[in-house]
């Protein structure tokens, strides 16, 4: 079936770019997600990108995406701390349901 | 800006007891979608609803679980005799129609957070 996998844990200085990285299996995957998880809150939809992108741009968020490699990426310019939080990548063949990584855990220290 | 919203936002019940989570998807939204995270785990599919009836469910979602939309406003989803490992937050998420066909951009609700003793 269908997977996600992202790395769990990334720690950045406050100021500093942070890269969140995401793989996935499915190639049928049409779009892809990231949602962002403060701690006991819900999931917040931050951007998107669909499969015939390759880069999108949303203020400080950057996202990339490699379809050969099926690979992913998040950059957030300038973090800070109001950044940490957990960070989902999701990917859908655009007529199902999301598949959703295990999260990265971002840590933004001053 | 429109919103999901859930209610209740923590529930604690015993074993075996039956809970009802409540959502009210975004007004102009037509699919609609219940997701579980047990504490530490990923985001997990259960159940999307369109055109009221259920279009997908996952392994999950077996004979314990349903859902309804009682009126033009509330999805529902009811957990008969609740077990100890349903203890998780559960997400309710809606979607507009894309153009085109297939579902949009799934924005979702601050979860219930349901424990069960």
């Amino acid at each position: 079936g269908e997977d996600v996998e992202q790395s769990l844990f990334l720690s950045v200085r406050e100021g500093d770019s942070s890269v969140i990285n995401c793989t996935y299996t499915d190639s049928s995957s049409t779009y892809l997600y990231w949602y962002k998880q403060e701690p006991g809150a819900g999931l917040q939809l931050l951007t998107y990108i669909f499969s015939n992108m390759d880069m999108k741009q949303d203020q400080r968020l950057t996202v990339l995406l490699n379809k050969k490699d099926k690979h992913l990426s998040l950059r957030i310019a300038d973090t800070q701390t109001g950044d940490s939080a957990i960070y989902f990548c999701a990917e859908s063949p655009g007529y199902s349901t999301l598949t959703f990584g295990k999260g990265t855990m971002l840590l933004v220290s001053p | 800006e429109p919103e999901v919203t859930q209610t209740p936002s923590h529930q604690v019940t015993q074993m075996g007891q039956e809970v009802i989570l409540r959502c009210v998807p975004i007004s102009n939204h037509l699919y609609f979608y219940w997701y579980r995270q047990i504490l530490g785990q990923k985001v997990e599919f259960l159940v999307s609803f369109y055109n009221n009836e259920i279009s997908e469910k996952s392994e999950i979602f077996d004979d314990q679980f349903s859902v309804e939309r009682p009126d033009g406003s509330n999805f529902t989803l009811k957990i008969r005799s609740t077990k100890l490992e349903d203890s998780a937050m559960y997400f309710c998420a809606s979607s507009e129609e894309r153009t085109g066909g297939g579902f949009g951009t799934q924005y979702f609700g601050p979860g219930t957070r349901l424990l069960v003793l």
